[in-house]
């Protein structure tokens, strides 16, 4: 069956960066897109952008563009997210959730707290 | 940048129908868009429950409906169960980026 498994909670000191690793099984990797999505303590789901697996493209809205990147080793099939120069407002919960092209999202990962803290 | 919006909360009695709406202020919300519908529980991942504005998945409950309506994506839940009580996001395409609604805090009573 198709999983999303991310990596496990993580506390961060300011202006550190961090990885969220989304490890994916039971698909061909490269046929989805790969979404990364945040909620942070009390607010919604806030979107970040996405990583398209098969030509590596990736595409950040505005406000995290420069803090960023978004990747993946498709001979693990694995996606990941890295967010620089952390500050408190980064501390949220984040996911990974798959697309296949046309707007149809289906999977998501369980989710991993980033924390950060001094 | 595109505003999209949901009602902040609703209240509906087990059994009833509540309809959730999803706006844009970039104007009337139609397939293009692609709208999807997610609900979120308390310490929990989001379920996708319907994309493309109408369409379900296997896993979705039969009561959950989508559609379009007057200009805006909606929702609604029919012959509501204590279950249902969550959160409830619909996440449309701006052309250029996607984008959440605030999300719409349901409680049944």
């Amino acid at each position: 069956q198709v999983r999303l498994v991310q990596s496990g909670a993580e506390v961060m000191q300011p202006g550190a960066s961090v990885r969220v690793s989304c490890v994916t099984s039971g698909y061909t990797f490269t046929d989805y897109y790969i979404h990364w999505v945040r909620r942070a303590p009390g607010q919604g789901l806030e979107y970040m952008g996405i990583f398209l697996p098969h030509n590596t493209y990736a595409k950040y809205v505005p406000k995290f563009q420069g803090r960023v990147t978004m990747g993946a080793d498709s001979s693990v099939s694995t996606a990941y997210m890295d967010l620089r120069g952390l500050t408190s407002d980064d501390t949220a919960v984040y996911f990974c959730v798959r697309e296949k092209r046309g707007g149809y999202f289906d999977h998501w990962g369980q989710g991993s707290l980033v924390t950060v803290s001094t | 940048q595109t505003v999209v919006t949901q009602e902040p909360s609703l209240t509906v009695s087990p059994g009833g129908t509540v309809t959730l709406t999803c706006a844009s202020s970039t104007g009337s919300v139609t397939s293009d868009f692609h709208p999807n519908w997610f609900q979120q529980k308390p310490g929990q991942p989001p379920i996708s429950l319907i994309y493309d504005g109408s369409n379900k998945h296997s896993w979705t409950p039969a009561r959950f409906s989508g559609s379009l309506l007057g200009g805006k994506a909606a929702l609604t839940l029919s012959s509501v169960q204590p279950d249902d009580e969550a959160d409830y996001y619909c996440l449309v395409s701006s052309g250029n980026y996607w984008v959440f609604g605030g999300g719409t805090k349901v409680t049944v009573l």
